[in-house]
């Protein structure tokens, strides 16, 4: 499988900042990424979808000018929450994907206080 | 999008066959089936991937039935280091993008 890793691993940061988290697709060259979130003890949610070069598209509840995607190349894209707060601390986990082939990266632990 | 249905948790012990089944009913011509396993504070990782029959690989086997609306995960001989969250997931195409959307997952715990 692909190599994909993330950076940074784990960030904390103080309510009403922005942190940025950059994915990687070290040996794959992923023309869509998604990008995920995990509360704990719960499941993987969507939380955008974006093709190299064009905006990303949001699921429904989504904030697009909260959660920031660039993906300008096909090994880099990078998320930013913007302006955070507590409750948008979780666990971010890009995946890059072609066709029917989709990885998944290490995760990023938010914490925001 | 295709859903998936899986049963949220499951014992077993040290050196069983584990088998966990999933339901996906609505299930698209084009869809594969992938299996993940997830360790806490970790992301996805790639277990195995079928279209129909049977899978194997050197860490489980995936058997989908010719209706293709439902596939069982099977673990052989699990160890203590199998506890995990295994996801069943059906990808589909949306607006020209294909992706996965995840369900619930099985939490497996294996006993000693």
């Amino acid at each position: 499988g692909a190599v994909v890793s993330q950076h940074p691993s784990w960030v904390i940061c103080k309510s009403g900042t922005s942190v940025k988290i950059e994915c990687r697709s070290l040996d794959f060259q992923a023309t869509t990424m998604f990008w995920y979130r995990q509360f704990p003890k719960q499941s993987l949610m969507l939380m955008a979808t974006s093709n190299e070069g064009s905006k990303a598209t949001y699921e429904q509840g989504v904030e697009k000018d909260k959660f920031l995607i660039n993906h300008a190349s096909l090994t880099l894209s990078t998320l930013t929450v913007t302006s955070a707060h507590p409750e948008d601390s979780s666990f971010y986990i890009c995946s890059p994907g072609a066709g029917h082939e989709q990885y998944f990266g290490p995760g990023t632990r938010l914490t925001v206080t | 999008l295709a859903k998936t249905t899986q049963p949220i948790s499951m014992d077993s012990y040290e050196g069983q066959e584990v088998n966990i089944t999933c339901s996906h009913n609505n299930i698209a011509t084009n869809d594969y089936i992938t299996w993940y396993q997830q360790f806490p504070s970790q992301g996805p990782r790639f277990i195995i991937q079928g279209y129909k029959t049977k899978v194997t690989n050197e860490v489980a086997s995936l058997f989908i039935p010719a209706d293709r609306k439902s596939s069982t995960l099977s673990l052989p001989r699990v160890s203590l280091s199998d506890t995990a969250v295994y996801y069943c997931l059906v990808g589909a195409t949306t607006s020209g993008t294909y992706k996965y959307i995840f369900g619930t997952g099985t939490r497996l715990k294996v006993l000693a």
